[in-house]
């Protein structure tokens, strides 16, 4: 069982498209965290947030309780922005669960 | 700079052989995590720990081993009882508990 589902899985977008990621959850939680992973595996922390909306330059993550649905939007996208996009939710307890990840490739 | 450190990158271990993975922070963060990280699956949370001294067992911590003896220090032991060792092992700092992670560049480590 997988508490965390994100969508889609593989995305390939044109230079300078609008991109939409989706996470969605099964229960309840108290924050939700975007995460980058280059190719090279490292991993870079992008958004944490438990309510509304936060943006950071070209990227916005939304995220409705109600739903347990969050969206990473990515605006003009550019091919540096390929990477695979991890959403990871807070739960009780002491831990984090993250999904599978969205491999995104945006092509010149 | 301040952040946080793995080594080595890559690590080749022979079956039976018990291997130490280092991380290191400069942040000072209370907590630090270790992390599994497979093909086609999610990170999994193999240890964690809130305070110097202290640690807790992740959802897969069996055949793993870890201490917590200074705050900007938490190796991780993979020993010969781990079945499927072969695995990207990502350590993680957070200000306290369930805070926003930062991560290592990661230690793959391969099984031969």
């Amino acid at each position: 069982k997988n508490e965390v589902e994100q969508s889609p899985q593989n995305l390939t977008a044109q230079e300078g498209e609008f991109i939409t990621i989706n996470c969605s959850y099964s229960v309840g939680i108290s924050a939700l965290h975007w995460l980058q992973q280059h190719p090279g595996g490292g991993i870079v922390s992008l958004f944490m947030l438990s309510s509304g909306k936060k943006k950071h330059g070209r990227l916005i993550a939304t995220i409705n309780i109600q739903e347990k649905h969050s969206s990473l939007h990515i605006t003009a996208s550019h091919p540096r922005d390929s990477a695979v996009y991890i959403c990871a939710v807070r739960l009780t307890g002491n831990q984090f669960y993250f999904g599978t990840g969205t491999s995104l490739t945006v092509i010149p | 700079d301040g952040g946080i450190t793995q080594s080595p990158k890559y690590l080749f271990r022979k079956e039976g052989q018990n291997v130490t993975l280092s991380c290191e922070q400069n942040l000072n963060h209370d907590a630090m995590y270790w992390y599994r990280q497979d093909p086609g699956q999610g990170l999994r949370l193999i240890y964690y720990s809130q305070i110097v001294n202290d640690f807790q067992k992740g959802d897969i911590a069996e055949g793993y081993s870890v201490s917590r003896e200074k705050k900007e220090s938490f190796p991780l032991t993979v020993t010969s009882a781990q079945k499927n060792p072969t695995a990207f092992y990502l350590c993680a700092s957070s200000i306290a508990s369930l805070n926003e992670q930062f991560f290592g560049p990661g230690t793959r480590l391969t099984v031969l």
